[in-house]
């Protein structure tokens, strides 16, 4: 157990429509990443966040949109879904820049 | 970040060290070797990483060599849950933002 926290596990879903997902860091890590695995790209990352600030910044499609809450949570929004957005959707965290923990991830399927 | 390359796959006998090599020739002097690895479609699992220096934990072991241009992940005792994607990844630690780049790792399958 890595100690970061992803909700939902599972989300079903049709195209056009909007998801939030939600990741709960490490006690005491101020950096929230998203990275997105999918079977023909495999694990890309997609944004950073550090103490509610946007640090970094991947392939992070403009349909997506993330944020980092005040008690350091963050979420990743997906709109207009597409059914190419089926993926697994992974959080890590990190005090600062350094090692990464991961979460279980949320696993997504557009119909 | 400096690329790195490693095998697609590879084999070890349940018991027996499993030995994953990774080329990292452009890797800068302030670039640190990670290895994570994921199993099954489970979240990567952080497993090792240095700098110049040979580390251990209680997973593993990690072998740079003096250039730096290359390193070794060392399972000493695989077993059947060790069977998983490897990836050998190159980052610096310094500021804030940070990133992973994974490749397409080493598929090692530990068999009876």
């Amino acid at each position: 157990d890595s100690g970061v926290t992803q909700t939902p596990k599972h989300l079903i879903t049709a195209t056009g429509q909007r998801v939030t997902l939600r990741c709960s860091p490490r006690s005491g890590d101020l950096s929230v990443y998203w990275y997105q695995q999918s079977l023909d790209q495999g694990l890309q990352f997609l944004i950073q966040y550090y103490n509610g600030e946007e640090r970094a910044k991947g392939n992070i499609l403009e349909r997506f949109s993330a944020q980092q809450f005040p008690d350091l949570h963050s979420e990743l929004n997906l709109s207009s879904l597409e059914l190419g957005d089926s993926a697994l959707y992974f959080c890590a965290s990190s005090p600062r820049g350094e090692t990464q923990y991961f979460g279980p991830g949320t696993r997504l399927l557009v119909l | 970040d400096a690329k790195t390359t490693q095998p697609p796959s590879m084999d070890c006998a349940e018991g027996r060290a499993a030995n994953l090599p990774c080329n990292h020739s452009t890797i800068s002097g302030n670039e640190y070797v990670y290895w994570y690895r994921q199993i099954h479609s489970q979240g990567p699992q952080y497993i090792i990483h240095g700098l110049k220096n040979n580390e251990t934990n209680e997973m593993a072991s990690l072998i740079i060599t003096e250039d730096r241009k290359s390193s070794t992940l060392i399972l000493p005792h695989a077993t059947l849950r060790d069977t998983a994607v490897y990836y050998c990844i190159v980052k610096t630690n310094t500021g804030t933002a940070s990133k992973l780049t994974f490749g397409t790792g080493t598929r090692l399958q530990v068999t009876l």
